[in-house]
């Protein structure tokens, strides 16, 4: 059974300061990963896409991919009350034809 | 920017009854998908289909569940006797490639077994 772990949370930070989101998998054959931003009710929408190890920024975005540690993080700088979530880390399973495993996400409060 | 959508928004139904939750993907994308979500947990992948047949499916995606693209636009998800526990949120969700890898979520159907 692949595995996707986050830390549920709840992360709570000040406007302004940045977060930064967790995330390990199990599948050391993944070579796709994805952040999707989740608000109560409503469906995940992509933030980030990241594909080789290193960091790739987006705006206030930054994943970070280390496929050693099987290890990628989310860092939102200049946090807003906007950014007030759950964060889904999403990984592609390796062996093909695109099915995802999600973690359970983490919940993040940006706090004015 | 185009978008995936889903109809209804909403459906309940009595268990044992038959659904079908419809979505209309992104016109030129290739890859579709069903996932579901029930409240309160993640989000969990169903099935994917690719030209014309299923791609791949989870140990959730029994025979109970059947997906068609009955024209060049909408993707279904039927099951065909709901159970309480079918209760959650279903998502519908297509990609344009394997390359790009990226799936891009319609809005949801929420299904209410009573």
């Amino acid at each position: 059974q692949k595995e996707v772990e986050q830390n549920s949370g709840p992360l709570s930070v000040p406007e302004g300061a940045i977060a930064s989101l967790n995330c390990t998998y199990s599948d050391r054959g993944s070579q796709s990963f994805f952040w999707y931003r989740q608000y109560s009710g409503k469906s995940p929408e992509l933030i980030m896409s990241i594909y080789s190890n290193g960091d790739k920024e987006d705006g206030r975005f930054t994943a970070q991919l280390n496929k050693a540690s099987q290890y990628v993080s989310l860092l939102i700088r200049d946090s807003q009350p906007s950014d007030s979530a759950t964060y889904l880390c999403a990984v592609i399973d390796s062996g093909g034809y695109q099915k995802v495993t999600f973690g359970t996400g983490t919940k993040l409060q940006v706090i004015p | 920017e185009p978008e995936v959508t889903q109809t209804p928004s909403h459906q309940v139904t009595q268990m044992g009854q038959e659904v079908i939750l419809r979505c209309v993907p992104i016109s030129n994308h290739l890859y579709f998908y069903w996932y579901r979500q029930i409240l309160g947990q993640k989000v969990e992948f169903l099935v994917s289909f690719y030209n014309n047949e299923i791609s791949e499916k989870s140990e959730i995606f029994d025979d109970q569940f059947s997906v068609e693209r009955p024209d060049g636009s909408n993707f279904t998800l039927k099951i065909r006797s709901t159970k309480l526990e079918d209760s959650a949120m279903y998502f519908c969700a297509s990609g344009q490639d394997t390359s790009t890898d990226t799936q891009y979520f319609g809005p949801g159907t929420r299904l209410t077994v009573l």
